[in-house]
């Protein structure tokens, strides 16, 4: 099976970095993925990660160590429009290319 | 990426009846997915919708409940059947397109 975790809520001021953490125990991996859910909307692709290392797109950053189960997004130079829910899943090596999902990280971007 | 439809986008339903949910993808795509977004709740996966074979549930997912149909590579169906409040929640579509996985705008039900 698998476990997977981040924290519930965080808050950050607009401008400034945050970083979101997850952790997950698997008995099978094939990627990490991150996506973004405005309420009320459907989740959107953010990165995918399946080697160790960073992953860089504009604003958006993605870290995964697989040895440590261990991956954050970092979010830079905030918005108020950043204010979502961030989801951490994990690709399962069995069942297909189907994800196995967080409990989501709740951000709040305040002024 | 994928352009993934769904049709309702909402519902209300009373309990006991069924409802079945479309999902319309405008191009091929071989693996497609059927989630759930209960209320204040992460996405849990219902079942994998195979093209031309029964449909692979998960763990909780019985198909006389939510039976799948994936007549193409581009259209399944997902019917909520017998519904009770439980089922109250968001439905999504998923597929999988070079090695990334996209959702449709998903489905919102009521049961009352």
């Amino acid at each position: 099976g698998q476990n997977i975790d981040q924290p519930t809520e965080m808050t950050a001021t607009e401008g400034a970095i945050v970083q979101i953490n997850c952790t997950y125990q698997t008995s099978g991996f094939n990627g990490l993925f991150w996506y973004q859910q405005h309420a009320g909307e459907a989740p959107t692709f953010l990165s995918y990660n399946v080697l160790d290392g960073l992953e860089e797109k504009g604003r958006f950053s993605s870290f995964l160590s697989r040895s440590k189960g261990y991956s954050y997004l970092l979010l830079k130079e905030l918005q108020m429009k950043d204010s979502a829910s961030y989801l951490c899943a994990v690709r399962r090596t069995n069942s297909g290319y189907a994800l196995n999902f967080g409990k989501g990280t709740s951000l709040l971007v305040t002024p | 990426s994928a352009v993934i439809s769904q049709k309702p986008s909402r519902d209300i339903c009373q309990r006991g009846t069924s409802l079945t949910i479309q999902c319309q993808v405008d191009s091929q795509v071989t693996m497609m997915f059927w989630y759930r977004q209960q209320p204040g709740q992460s996405l849990t996966l219902i079942a994998t919708a195979n093209q031309g074979s029964e449909a692979t549930y998960e763990s909780g997912f019985v198909i006389d409940k939510f039976p799948i149909s994936r007549p193409n590579l581009t259209f399944s169906t997902l019917t909520v059947s017998n519904m009770s409040p439980e089922d109250s929640s968001i439905y999504l579509c998923s597929v999988q397109q070079r090695g990334t996985q996209y959702f449709g705008p998903g489905t919102r039900l009521l049961v009352l």
